[in-house]
Parts: C-alpha cells; sequence; structure tokens
C-alpha cells in the first residue's frame, strides 16, 4: 500500500464545466504525478510535482492545470471538461526500491464528460 | 518512436503453459527496469523489478539485455490469476520525473 488515495473515484459531468481530482498521499514522498490511461495510448503524463508549489508539464498538458500547496496533496483541475478527457486519471508517487526509485499509483478516479 | 514498446497481444494460453512477453525501450541512457501488473479497472501495480542479472521471483523471471535494449518476462505454469495486462516500465536515470510506459500486453490463461 502505497499510502494513495484519489477522490472522486467516479464521476459523471457535463462537458464545459470544470472539474478537480484530488491526490493525497501519506508518506511525504516528493514526486506526484498525474496520469491518464486510454485504450491504445496507454499511460500519459499529464503533469507532474517535484515539490510544494514546483509543477511541471507532462505530454498531454493542454486543458489541465495543478496545483500543490501541500506535500501530502496534488490536485488536477480540468478547466472546462470536454468528452476527448473521458479517461480514467491515475495519481502516483514516486518512491524507493532497492537502489533507485520506482512509481506507485492510486486507485485511479474514472471521469465521464457529457 | 516510441520509448518504450510492447507487442499488444492478446495472448491465450492454457492453463500450466510458459508465456514469455518483451518490451523494447529505445534510450540507451535508461537505468531502471520493471514489470507492472494492471488487472481490470484497477491501477498497475509493481511485479517486479528487472536486473542484468536477471532475477526471478517464484514462477516469474525477468530479464534486461542491454545490449539489444529489451527486457522480458517469463510466466512458467501459469495459472488463470495470472489473467491480467502486463507493462514494462522503464526510468530514465536518476531525476524523479523520467517513467516511461509501454502499451500493455494482454495476457488471458484460459481453464
Amino acid at each position: 500500500d502505497a499510502g494513495i488515495t484519489q477522490s472522486p473515484r467516479h464521476k459523471v459531468t457535463e462537458t464545459g464545466t470544470p472539474v478537480t481530482l484530488r491526490c493525497h498521499q501519506t508518506e511525504n514522498h516528493r514526486y506526484m504525478y498525474w496520469y491518464r490511461q486510454d485504450p491504445g495510448h496507454g499511460l500519459r503524463l499529464i503533469h507532474y510535482s517535484y515539490g510544494v508549489k514546483d509543477t511541471d508539464k507532462g505530454e498531454v498538458s493542454d486543458g489541465y492545470s495543478v496545483s500543490r500547496s501541500k506535500t501530502e496533496d496534488f490536485l488536477l483541475t480540468l478547466e472546462s471538461a470536454t468528452s476527448s478527457q473521458t479517461s480514467v486519471y491515475f495519481c502516483a508517487i514516486s518512491a524507493p526500491i532497492n537502489s533507485g526509485n520506482t512509481i506507485y499509483f492510486g486507485e485511479g478516479s474514472w471521469l465521464t464528460v457529457v | 518512436r516510441k520509448e518504450v514498446e510492447q507487442d499488444p497481444g492478446p495472448f491465450n494460453v492454457p492453463e500450466g503453459a510458459t508465456v514469455a512477453f518483451n518490451c523494447t525501450y529505445s534510450n540507451s541512457a535508461s537505468q531502471s527496469f520493471f514489470w507492472y501488473r494492471q488487472d481490470c479497472r484497477k491501477e498497475p501495480k509493481l511485479l517486479m523489478s528487472v536486473y542484468s542479472s536477471g532475477n526471478e521471483d517464484g514462477r516469474f523471471t525477468a530479464q534486461l539485455n542491454r545490449a539489444s535494449q529489451y527486457i522480458s518476462l517469463l510466466i512458467r505454469d501459469s495459472k488463470l490469476s495470472d489473467s491480467a495486462t502486463y507493462l514494462c516500465v522503464v526510468k530514465l536515470g536518476n531525476t524523479g520525473n523520467q517513467f516511461y510506459f509501454g502499451t500493455g500486453t494482454s495476457l488471458t490463461v484460459i481453464p
């Protein structure tokens, strides 16, 4: 258990509305990530954070923003949801394993934009 | 060119069979390698790390070939419970953000 909690786990929203997904971790890991996973594309990085108020874009960041005001919380906001943002969203943290780091995922947030 | 490529399958094998997955990576600077398992509608979970010397965990064996830039996963004596999607994951260097994922290989073990 990597101590990652995502909320909400499931959400249906209307096109054009803002949506915020929350990721909470309990172990003070520095790096946190938001990915989306879609058939045929695998996991794609949206944004990541390397510390409080330190964030950067991933490969599919358009239409998304993030904030990290506390070590334990990483928020993903869809400014104006579109149907193409219907997906499953995974939060993740980077944590030590053996002599390096690997990545651990939260349980996912299923978002449907109608 | 994708950083990590996997054969998506699907692989449909009978119980007790041996099955192998391969994954290739494009960046020779890649330093860490992993196999993850993902069940339907669940998050990916770490299955095992992959080392140049190879490593084994029960029925699972992982190998890394740096010269040819591929990693492999061998599952012996397949069980119904092995049915899942297997993702290879590659990490560049020691910076925290650079993880690259294959799209996954689907395995179904048939009774």
